[in-house]
């Protein structure tokens, strides 16, 4: 149990466009999902936490224009990069806790996302 | 702030071998967990291991272990009998537990394993 969905695994987007990532939650319901970015053969950076029903709370220095994050239900999160440019190419990891407490925290697949 | 470190950025072993990556944080909370992540070249992120804080019983799963050193804000992780699929990264991750709260994971760096046949 507790299985985090996440898609598209790979995406090659034109600069210019947006594209949609989505993150589910198959067996639980998350009230708060996180979304990550990672650069190659480095950590896990957190962009925004996204909560069920409300606005997403977004690290400093993310733009929150370019990341758009909707949390609709209690099972689905999205990430819109919106008017993707070269230097927004990145993996992309959303991650959500199927528990109270915190711990059990259960990761989606990521996102391989090209810009060019 | 609250700070994970992970001061070892790759390390390797012998298949079967013992290997110990290490791992300090720095926090003013006394109630926290802690946890190990690999991250293998798929980078789905797995969790390996997690020590809830106010347990002095150091967390054992399988090969994986942990030594956990409180006040000298300490948590490595040693993997005995490695094996080639241990080969990935590892994160060190801490968080607080501030009553159930839905914080996040603060993650290290994260350390490269390599496994020598």
């Amino acid at each position: 149990g507790a299985v985090v969905s996440q898609h598209p695994s790979r995406v090659i987007c034109k600069s210019g466009t947006s594209v949609k990532i989505e993150c589910r939650s198959l067996d639980f319901q998350a009230t708060t999902m996180f979304w990550y970015r990672q650069f190659p053969k480095q950590s896990l950076m957190l962009m925004a936490t996204s909560n069920e029903g409300s606005k997403a709370t977004y690290e400093q220095g993310v733009e929150k224009d370019k990341f758009l994050i909707n949390h609709a239900s209690l099972t689905l999160s999205t990430l819109t990069v919106t008017s993707a440019h070269p230097e927004d190419s990145s993996f992309y990891i959303c991650s959500a806790r199927p528990w109270r407490g915190p711990y059990g925290y259960t990761f989606g697949s990521g996102t391989r996302l090209t810009v060019v | 702030a609250q700070t994970v470190t992970q001061s070892q950025p790759e390390m390797s072993v012998q298949e079967a071998e013992t290997v110990t990556l290490s791992c300090t944080y720095d926090t003013s909370e006394s109630d926290y967990y802690l946890f190990w992540y690999k991250q293998p070249p798929s980078r789905q992120m797995i969790l390996v291991i997690r020590q809830e804080a106010y347990k002095q019983q150091n967390a054992t799963e399988n090969r994986f272990s942990v030594n956990f050193q409180k006040a000298a804000k300490s948590f490595s992780l040693k993997i005995s009998d490695s094996q080639l699929g241990d080969a990935a990264m590892y994160f060190c991750a801490y968080i607080p537990n501030y009553g159930g709260s839905q914080g996040n994971l603060i993650f290290g760096k994260g350390t490269k394993l390599s496994v020598k046949p």
